[in-house]
């Protein structure tokens, strides 16, 4: 199946810059997706980009893929102590409907 | 996006027993559901993919006899987790494909203890 793989954590200070980056084994990848998991809760969708862009901007997030690659990145700008909370990254699987997960990226956001 | 409910959040049960967790579609006809299941500090794994009116589809190396998916209505999955023991407790997460893009919306999870 799809191999997705993320780093597992990631520690910034409140205001700089976050960015968690993925990677991917299937190019055959129609959209690639990030979600946001804060504690004890379901996943939310945060932004989506489809394979033949190389960048989409969504207020304070960036979402960079390098398709050669096969390396996806997400940009928190200014990030903020609410950002704190796990990443997935995502994508088409090639079993349906079904979305292929990261084990996701644990972001500390420190004042 | 599509309002995808769980329920119940909790459950602690004792091992032997059967538990049920719906997932319920709000505002969107769902003909396809999906069950996921997360370990601690792990990833989400795909369980089943469940069909409205017809039998689930399951993962390899998942127990359809064990996890019972039914998916009776266009808004309504049940997962039964039957004579449940303690390495069934977990995170499982049911989602809907309700966006254009394929996008997945997640319900808010059920966390599933087996004392």
């Amino acid at each position: 199946g799809e191999d997705v793989e993320q780093s597992l954590f990631l520690s910034v200070r409140e205001g700089d810059s976050s960015v968690i980056n993925c990677t991917y084994t299937d190019s055959s990848s129609t959209y690639l997706y990030w979600y946001k998991q804060e504690p004890g809760a379901g996943l939310q969708l945060l932004t989506y980009i489809f394979s033949n862009m190389d960048m989409k901007q969504d207020q304070r997030l960036t979402v960079l893929l390098n398709k050669k690659d096969k390396h996806l990145s997400l940009r928190i700008a200014d990030t903020q102590t609410g950002d704190s909370a796990i990443y997935f990254c995502a994508v088409n699987s090639n079993s349906g409907y079904a979305l292929n997960f990261g084990k996701g990226t644990s972001l500390l956001v420190t004042p | 996006g599509a309002v995808v409910s769980q329920h119940p959040s909790w459950v602690i049960c004792k091992s032997g027993t059967s538990v049920k967790i719906e997932c319920r579609s709000l505002d969107f006809q769902a003909t396809t559901m999906f069950w996921y299941r997360q370990f601690p500090k792990q990833s989400l794994m795909l369980m089943a993919t469940s069909n409205e009116g017809s039998k689930a589809t399951y993962e390899q190396g998942v127990e359809k006899d064990k996890f019972l998916i039914n998916h009776a209505s266009l808004t309504l999955s049940t997962l039964t987790v039957t004579s449940a023991h303690p390495e069934d407790s977990s995170f499982y997460i049911c989602s809907v494909s309700g966006g254009s893009t394929g996008e997945l919306f997640f319900g808010e999870g059920s966390r599933l203890t087996v004392l």
